[in-house]
């Protein structure tokens, strides 16, 4: 069966830190791999999808660069993290064929101090 | 330019009050319509992918449907348990943007 790992849980960084969060799917092959941000008491933000390896789109221009080094292995990352960037962080990977579903990952809590 | 549009934005029922949740969208290459269900502190969990209109699909006091503009999730009886903010997401291509979500609060 597909499973989704995303890491860490939990996150306190300073400003000014760099962040690296990774997230790998096991279980399929050839995913659309996606990362969301969701800032407090609101929705989700599309931040980066991939439809391959090496392939990002962007969707909002900020401080946040994803990489897609391998197939099921999808990295967010800042060089120097700012206040704005605090949210909850979701990786999700989607399931092609006829019976389309996105699958979430548990979510890594991002507090920039 | 994509956009997707959720009404209400914070619903606040009575236990058994049944309603309605609005899903609205411009998207191009519109293949179908995902609805989630979010927890707090919690990533979304599946609950239909829908493809054509007049689709409808049931799961317990949840039945979503579908036309060619808008997508409503009808929440029949609601208990406290359904409590959470309900999001939807047009399928397109390959991008996924979901809207800001409704957020429903069932009261005991």
């Amino acid at each position: 069966s597909q499973t989704i790992h995303q890491w860490p849980a939990t996150l306190v960084q300073p400003v000014g830190s760099p962040l690296s969060l990774e997230c790998t799917v096991e279980g399929t092959s050839n995913p659309n791999l996606y990362w969301y941000r969701q800032a407090a008491g609101r929705g989700l933000q599309l931040l980066f999808y991939s439809v391959g390896i090496g392939q990002i789109s962007s969707e909002v221009p900020q401080n946040l660069s994803a990489s897609r080094p391998q197939d099921r292995q999808f990295i967010l990352s800042s060089k120097k993290l700012l206040l704005s960037d605090s949210g909850f962080y979701l990786c999700a990977w989607k399931q092609s064929a006829t019976n389309e579903k996105l699958f979430f990952g548990s979510g890594t809590q991002l507090s920039v101090l | 330019e994509d956009q997707v549009t959720q009404s209400p934005e914070a619903l606040r029922l009575q236990e058994g009050e049944s309603s309605s949740l609005n899903c609205s969208y411009t998207v191009s290459g519109l293949r179908g319509l995902f609805w989630y269900r979010q927890d707090p502190g919690k990533g979304p969990e599946f609950l239909f992918t829908l493809y054509s209109a007049g689709e409808e699909k049931e799961k317990e006091r949840l039945k979503a449907t579908l036309t060619k503009k808008e997508s409503f999730l009808h929440i029949t009886a609601p208990k406290p348990e359904d409590s959470a903010t309900y999001l939807c997401a047009p399928l397109g291509d390959y991008k996924l943007s979901f809207g800001a979500g409704t957020t429903v609060t069932v009261r005991a």
